[in-house]
């Protein structure tokens, strides 16, 4: 089944205590993003890949990293999580028509 | 950039009839993409339907429809039939044609909760 697999899909940690959301598809999609979603602001990119070892910054990079050493495997990684990353996060990848594929969706809370 | 407007938090219908839902988006480009995503409780993102802006003729997915105004900068959504399995989060979004930096960018509307009443 193709499919767009994040994990965890629920995670509570403290401030300061370093993360990784692990994105996976298998689609063999060449391009894939990172969305959070608050209320009242519907999703903003975080940050998106091209390619392969090509990532750049989305709308909302501040306090996150990414990289993309593998095709398949796209991950963010909250270096020092702060309250304000409290969030539901999204990752998508997108196929040859254009549509993008997300993923189940990851709720973290950072206290 | 370009921005995506929902003006309606809120929306409710009665089962079997038809609701509008407003989606309203600024670009100076020409050639691009608009979506309706519906995100129910499970938090999936569901694509409804999809729009060319070159296309002229309005998209149609079985009971959702939409009417896309270009020069007005319109994109509002019609769900003819209302089901309980309708009753989500619904979302806007627009993408550019156009490579560079905004290549693969989804930009979404705020979102609008429709409750679909028995």
């Amino acid at each position: 089944e193709a499919q767009v697999t994040q994990n965890p899909r629920y995670l509570i940690t403290v401030t300061g205590k370093k993360l990784t959301v692990t994105c996976s598809q298998n689609m063999n999609h060449e391009y894939m993003s990172w969305y959070r979603q608050d209320p009242g602001l519907g999703l903003r990119q975080i940050y998106y890949s091209m390619n392969v070892e090509v990532t750049d910054k989305g709308d909302v990079p501040e306090g996150y990293k990414v990289s993309r050493k593998e095709k398949r495997n796209f991950p963010l990684i909250l270096e020092s999580p702060s309250p304000n990353q409290t969030s539901l996060y999204f990752c998508a990848s997108m196929g040859a028509s254009g549509e993008l594929f997300f993923g189940e969706g990851s709720r973290l809370t950072v206290l | 950039a370009q921005t995506v407007t929902q003006s309606q938090p809120e929306m409710s219908v009665q089962e079997a009839e038809t609701v509008t839902l407003s989606c309203t988006y600024d670009t100076s480009e020409s050639d691009y993409y608009l979506f309706w995503y519906k995100q129910p409780p499970s938090r999936q993102m569901i694509l409804v339907i999809r729009q060319e802006a070159y296309k002229q003729q309005n998209a149609t997915e079985n009971r959702f429809s939409v009417n896309f105004q270009k020069a007005a900068k319109s994109f509002s959504l019609k769900i003819s039939d209302s089901q309980l399995g309708d009753a989500a989060m619904y979302f806007c979004a627009y993408r550019s044609r156009d490579g560079g930096t905004s290549y693969g960018k989804l930009t979404f509307g705020q979102g609008t909760i429709l409750t679909v009443h028995p």
